[in-house]
């Protein structure tokens, strides 16, 4: 079935810096992508829609500088946190759409992220 | 626009016992619905999906859920609950348009020994 690996798995990073989150689909392609993110025991916010090769789509409220989304190739969507602050600390999923409607969206395992 | 929804955010149930997660959809076209669970830390895994055919759907973990057209509704269920099923669980719904799949706001479910 379809795979999709997004890595790290965990960051700690501190107070300023940038980070990289990777979302993968391993056996297919993917042309559209989300990113959502997930504080504890709440449910997915979805953050951004994620196109190949155009710019990504931003949901409401959501800071389009802060966090940079690239979508390059039909197998890589790539979620960037800018000057990180501790507010930014949650859990990061993505998730690929197969073009079939009749197949769910598969996600990625999630980041955790903590800015310190 | 599809949607869905999941009436209780909190489930618990004891285990050996009967389990429901309820969901309910609207959607314009015909649905496809899916079940997805969430332990912690960890991504959303595919539990099962209604395409089209019989409308009890069995799934992965002896899960199953039913279609139900008239009531709109997709409910989870298993006969009986084990502790390692205490999870969040999200019900979701996509058209035959190839629309964006909605998801419900989450359920979670506490199985206790």
């Amino acid at each position: 079935g379809a795979v999709v690996s997004q890595h790290p798995s965990w960051v700690i990073c501190k107070s300023g810096t940038s980070v990289k989150i990777e979302c993968r689909s391993l056996d297919f392609q993917a042309t559209t992508m989300f990113w959502y993110r997930q504080f504890p025991k709440q449910s997915l916010m979805l953050m951004a829609t994620s196109n190949e090769g155009s710019k990504a789509t931003y949901e409401q409220g959501v800071e389009k500088d802060k966090f940079l989304i690239n979508h390059a190739s039909l197998t890589l969507s790539t979620l960037t946190v800018t000057s990180a602050h501790p507010e930014d600390s949650s859990f990061y999923i993505c998730s690929a759409r197969p073009s079939h409607p009749g197949d769910g969206y598969t996600f990625g395992s999630g980041t955790r992220l903590t800015v310190v | 626009a599809q949607s869905v929804a999941q009436p209780e955010d909190q489930v618990n149930v004891a285990e050996g016992n009967p389990l429901t997660v309820k969901c309910t959809y609207s959607v314009s076209g015909n649905p496809y619905l899916f079940w997805y669970v969430q332990y912690p830390n960890r991504g959303l895994q595919f539990l099962l999906k209604y395409i089209t055919g019989d409308n009890l759907v069995k799934g992965s973990y002896g899960f199953e859920a039913e279609f139900n057209k008239s009531q709109t509704s997709f409910h989870l269920k298993k006969p009986s609950a084990l502790v390692s099923d205490s999870a969040l669980y999200f019900c979701a719904v996509r058209d035959n348009n190839n629309n964006d799949m909605r998801f419900g706001a989450g359920t979670r479910l506490t199985v206790k020994p």
